[in-house]
């Protein structure tokens, strides 16, 4: 069965420092997702992409988040200038085509330490 | 923004006992999620929801649009049902719940 995959499982930086977390959707899906969790709160939208550009965003995407799909396969979710309260397991997930509202595959999550 | 609550916060069960978590949001929605997350932290998708009710095995979603409200009933529930099960609404963006930790007992 297809699935999400996403790398690296664990990433350690230092605080200041830019990250890419990458991830690998579903061959045929279109819309593409990240969201994040700290540790012990709920799940936070981040952003949706469809069609190469961005769909909606949360007010936790400010000016140091990126997406990018840069070789139709990845879909990597950049952060600059990174800060303590970036720490938290970051999901990827995408959807099917022609329909944005079916149901989503996750990814296992890249959990991001900032020190 | 959509504020979406879910109760209970935390269940503990007997295995074979029917279980249901509750899920409501304060706006419209375009759609509603029911998601399965693990112990290890991996997310599920488990249903949906537009409209009406969906069946998947033990496991049945049903949605109030009128009464912004959805129910996720387990029949027959079993220790590997032991997770934390979320709702997320999509209205402008998602919306999440915080969970509801559920614990089967054998």
């Amino acid at each position: 069965e297809p699935e999400v995959t996403q790398t690296p499982s664990h990433q350690v930086t230092q605080m200041g420092q830019e990250v890419i977390l990458r991830c690998v959707p579903i061959s045929n899906h279109l819309y593409f997702y990240w969201y994040r969790q700290i540790l012990g709160q709920k799940v936070e939208f981040l952003v949706s992409f469809y069609n190469n550009e961005i769909s909606e965003k949360s007010e936790i995407f400010d000016d140091r988040f990126s997406v990018e799909r840069p070789d139709g396969s990845n879909f990597t979710l950049k952060i600059r200038s990174t800060k303590l309260e970036d720490s938290a397991m970051y999901f990827c997930a995408s959807t099917d085509p022609g329909e944005r509202l079916n149901e989503q595959y996750f990814g296992p999550g890249t959990r991001l330490t900032v020190t | 923004k959509n504020e979406v609550e879910q109760s209970p916060q935390n269940l503990t069960a007997q295995e074979g006992e029917f279980i249901t978590i509750n899920c409501s949001y304060s706006v419209g929605i375009s759609a509603l999620h029911w998601l399965q997350q693990h112990p290890g932290g991996g997310i599920v998708s488990l249903f949906m929801l537009s409209s009406g009710k969906k069946k998947h095995g033990r496991l049945i979603a049903t949605i109030n649009i009128q009464e912004k409200h959805s129910s996720l009933h387990i029949t027959a529930s079993h220790p590997r049902d032991s997770a934390v099960y979320i709702c997320a609404v999509r209205w402008d963006q998602f919306y999440f719940g915080t969970g509801t930790s559920l614990t089967v007992i054998p």
